[in-house]
């Protein structure tokens, strides 16, 4: 059983870089076995798929996101990481990372989330 | 406003039958296997349903996935006052080349 758990600073000011880690047990990010992911929630909307990574390194970004977004990976540390740069108020929401089953076709496992505050 | 359109709320009574929707297009319902997540007041959401409607182990039989055309649809049979959560759907979609998922709908076991 896979387990997720973000972490990262909740008050982000505007135009700075949001960063969150994703740390991983129960399994490994050099595995293949998952695509990893980060998946947001804005307040009262619905999710909106962030991006992912592969154990390769090889990233997948939400076109509309993926000017200012970097996801990377630390293997030694087993975590895998977000950077969303120029951040706006916009950009507040309630921030996930999550598992993607190898085929990519669904999300087997879900981080709790943590809210990132985007406030001067 | 969200690519795939769910109801945002159902409700009805214990031992009942209940479906909610998933609505949304040729470039994804139709052409992509469909998932479903349910989320529990206060908790992660949890995979219910993968390849249109298949159940990983330990999801009871009483939840059920289907896909026609371009909507899908999560049957939960025998309603449990725990099954009180958020259900949301979700896809790839070929044009966006991005996942995309329904608004959520609220289910309440009264």
């Amino acid at each position: 059983q896979v387990q997720l758990q973000e972490s990262g600073p909740g008050l982000v000011k505007p135009s700075q870089t949001l960063s969150l880690t994703c740390s991983v047990s129960g399994g490994s990010v050099s595995s293949g076995h998952h695509y990893w992911s980060w998946i947001r929630q804005h307040p009262g909307k619905g999710l909106e798929w962030i991006g992912y990574i592969y154990y390769n390194g090889n990233t997948y970004y939400n076109p509309s996101l993926k000017s200012r977004l970097t996801i990377s990976m630390d293997a030694s540390k087993n975590q895998f990481s977000l950077k969303l740069n120029s951040v706006t108020a916009a950009d507040t929401a309630v921030y996930s990372c999550a598992a993607f089953d190898s085929s990519g076709y669904e999300v087997e496992y879900w981080g709790q989330g943590t809210l990132v505050t985007v406030s001067s | 406003q969200s690519v795939l359109t769910q109801p945002p709320s159902v409700s009805a009574t214990p031992g009942q039958k209940v479906t909610i929707s998933c609505s949304g297009s040729s470039s994804n319902i139709a052409n992509n296997y469909v998932s479903w997540y349910q989320q529990l007041p206060g908790t992660a959401p949890k995979l219910l349903i993968y390849g249109n409607y298949k159940r990983p182990s330990g999801i009871p039989d009483r939840f059920s996935g289907s896909r026609s055309g371009t909507s899908a649809t999560l049957g939960i049979t025998g309603l449990q006052t725990e099954d009180e959560a958020d259900y949301f759907c979700g896809t790839w979609d070929s044009s966006l080349s991005a996942w995309v998922f329904g608004g959520g709908t609220k289910l309440t076991v009264l």
